[in-house]
């Protein structure tokens, strides 16, 4: 099965700095990668997913971006957090045949 | 991908069966039922999925109705580590699509000793 690395595990932010996000797979070559946000009691949103190096579709508008410089690595970035940017981001990933998403273990970001 | 009901707590006595039901009513010919959980602070983790055919495998029993249009997910034996967010979701699984999950609100499993 594949292993999802997400660091750091925790990131407290004042308002207006940048952020990146890097998560890294194993265990797979070519994953469909993601990224989801989940407020405080509140379910998981799809943000962004890639299906290959470059290949990046956001799901909303909003203040963060992301890239896929290869092919098992997965960064979310933003150049100026706001308040509302807070939140529990998750990095997902699933293999070649598409069946199951694997999960990391999260970030818990914090934006003061 | 179709939406999904689901009660948003139950609660289960330790070492009894959980059964979670799931409504999705507009379910397509084509979408699986997929069961993810997520313990508190920890990224969601598979459990089980299935098309029409009652599912089984070392976590966890998925039963779908005849006409696709609920589930239930049954943990046979709940212990308090099973404690966590229950999120039902039906999807379109092809080997070329992206794979999108679309996750509701879910439903809050309280094992209790």
């Amino acid at each position: 099965s594949q292993t999802i690395h997400q660091w750091p595990a925790t990131l407290v932010q004042p308002v207006g700095s940048p952020l990146s996000l890097e998560c890294t797979v194993e265990g797979t070559s070519n994953p469909n990668l993601y990224w989801y946000r989940q407020a405080a009691g509140r379910g998981l949103q799809l943000l962004f997913y890639s299906v290959g190096i470059g290949q990046i579709s956001s799901e909303v508008p909003q203040n963060l971006s992301a890239s896929r410089p290869q092919d098992r690595q997965f960064i979310l970035s933003s150049k100026k957090l706001l308040l509302s940017d807070s939140g529990f981001y998750l990095c997902a990933s699933s293999g070649p045949t598409n069946e199951k998403l694997f999960f990391g273990s999260g970030t818990q970001l914090s934006v003061l | 991908d179709a939406k999904t009901t689901q009660p948003p707590s139950m609660d289960c006595a330790e070492g009894r069966a959980a059964n979670l039901p799931c409504n999705h009513s507009t379910i397509s010919g084509n979408e699986y039922v997929y069961w993810y959980r997520q313990i508190h602070s920890q990224g969601p983790q598979y459990i089980i999925h299935g098309l029409k055919n009652n599912e089984t495998n070392e976590m966890a029993s998925l039963i779908i109705t005849e006409d696709r249009k609920s589930s239930t997910l049954i943990l046979p034996h709940a212990t308090l580590r099973d404690t966590a967010v229950y999120y039902c979701i039906v999807r379109v699984y092809r080997s070329s699509n992206t794979g999108k999950l679309i996750f509701g609100q879910g439903t809050t499993l309280q094992v209790k000793p």
